[in-house]
């Protein structure tokens, strides 16, 4: 069993809608968990991070965490096609505070006009 | 202010050269990382410096051997490279001392094998 997994996709989504993206984990005691976007070619970029039950929101962007389920996720809001790109979902190992990160493989989301 | 600088951009080396990757930030961060990417592929942990000191080594081949001159410096030296070595070597950043260890990449060094 992988420890983050990831629907690989492509999700695609028509502009304008909502964009669901899902992550689980296998480690019950991880304790902080982020969102990247990557464009094709690029790095990375931060731009969720969550670390206790419920909804965070920012901007069009809302991460979502159930800890008990073991999942987290992003909604994308008022989708557009610049939000087309690969979404890394990152979970914080719960084996001391080592800053190490474990990914899932990522879902490439397309948004078509 | 969020930026992590790397240097080169690309870099194209053969498998008998000695080279090395660069990486700076200026957030008063505490812990670098080394990370390797290939192509559709996550970002997979290579090393992890901790108030300068090595904290992680995944396991990564001795061609290559991290660096930390400083607090804002991490260099990757490279040496004896295979072509599979091919990748997007990234450098992140991240505070020190708490249970948040928000990562921050930088752009990226292409790295090509030949």
């Amino acid at each position: 069993q992988k420890e983050v997994e990831q629907n690989s996709g492509p999700l695609s989504v028509p502009e304008g809608a909502i964009a669901s993206l899902n992550c689980t984990y296998s480690d019950r005691g991880s304790q902080s968990f982020f969102w990247y976007r990557q464009y094709s070619g690029k790095s990375p970029e931060l731009i969720m991070s969550i670390y206790s039950n419920g909804d965070k929101e920012d901007g069009r962007f809302t991460a979502q965490l159930n800890k008990a389920s073991q999942y987290v996720s992003l909604l994308i809001r008022d989708s557009q096609p610049s939000d087309s790109a690969t979404y890394l979902c990152a979970v914080q190992g719960a084996s001391g505070n080592t800053g190490k990160l474990i990914f899932g493989q990522g879902t490439t989301l397309q948004v078509k006009p | 202010d969020t930026e992590v600088t790397q240097t080169p951009k690309h870099l194209v080396m053969g498998m008998t050269n000695k080279k090395s990757l660069k990486c700076e930030q200026h957030m008063g961060h505490r812990a670098m990382y080394w990370y390797k990417q290939k192509a559709k592929k996550p970002p997979e942990l290579m090393f992890v410096y901790s108030y300068e000191k090595l904290s992680i080594n995944e396991s990564v081949p001795s061609r290559f051997s991290p660096e930390c001159p400083n607090s804002s410096l991490l260099n990757l030296h490279l040496h004896a490279l295979q072509p599979e070595d091919s990748a997007l070597y990234l450098c992140a950043s991240s505070q020190e001392g708490t249970h948040i260890y928000e990562q921050y990449f930088g752009p990226g060094t292409r790295l090509t094998v030949t």
